[in-house]
């Protein structure tokens, strides 16, 4: 089975420390994806990787960034944290597609961060 | 912003009955998944409908494809207290899944 999984499950932070989370997945998944969760918002994507070294923003990058040094690892990094980053964090992989994603996401179990 | 919407935003039911959740979105899609995610958890992919795919099976779940409408329907047959979740839609561009705001589905028992 694919396993995805997230260095905390809650995590509460201060208003401008920087805060890492990392992800790891162990089915040598070319893409991974990181998302963040509201109430009433749904999942929206943060960035996405399709390949070591490789990054792309998503809907919602602003105050965010990434790394991908090796494949199975993805981190994303609040460099300068704030309220407003308080959420649920979900991050994901799934294999590649020939055209575009035809693969289900496999996601961990989720990063409920507090900044305060 | 959210490409697919899902619709009703919640649902009550009884054990036994069936529950239907429905998603449309805008633009073309590759293909187009259903998720379920239990309360404070990850999302569980459900099943997967290619775009040149009308309905698909899998279990008690039934999925509809309408790509004239842009819409599709997850049918849950049979419910019980463990299908109480939230229900995602995902539709598929290049490189990006699109999720939905999502169906919080409650089963009485």
């Amino acid at each position: 089975d694919v396993k995805v999984t997230q260095s905390s499950r809650y995590l509460v932070k201060r208003t401008g420390e920087k805060v890492f989370l990392e992800c790891v997945q162990d089915m040598d998944h070319e893409n991974m994806f990181w998302y963040r969760q509201d109430p009433g918002l749904g999942l929206r994507l943060i960035y996405f990787s399709y390949d070591v070294k490789m990054k792309e923003k998503g809907d919602i990058p602003e105050g965010y960034s990434v790394s991908r040094e090796k494949k199975e690892r993805f981190s994303l990094i609040l460099e300068s944290a704030s309220t407003n980053q308080t959420s649920m964090y979900l991050c994901a992989s799934s294999p590649s597609g020939v055209a575009g994603p035809s693969y289900e996401q496999y996601f961990g179990p989720g990063t409920r961060l507090t900044v305060t | 912003s959210q490409q697919g919407e899902e619709d009703p935003q919640a649902l009550s039911i009884q054990e036994g009955e069936n529950a239907t959740m429905n998603c449309s979105y805008k633009t073309s899609i590759n293909n187009l998944q259903w998720y379920r995610q239990n309360s404070g958890r990850g999302l569980v992919h459900l099943i997967l409908i290619r775009s040149n795919e009308r309905e698909k099976h899998s279990g008690r779940l039934r999925v509809t494809l309408d790509t004239s409408k842009k819409s599709s329907s997850l049918l849950i047959t049979a419910s019980r207290a463990a299908d109480t979740a939230s229900y995602f839609c995902a539709t598929s561009g290049t490189y990006k899944y699109i999720f939905g705001t999502g169906t919080r589905l409650k089963v009485l028992a």
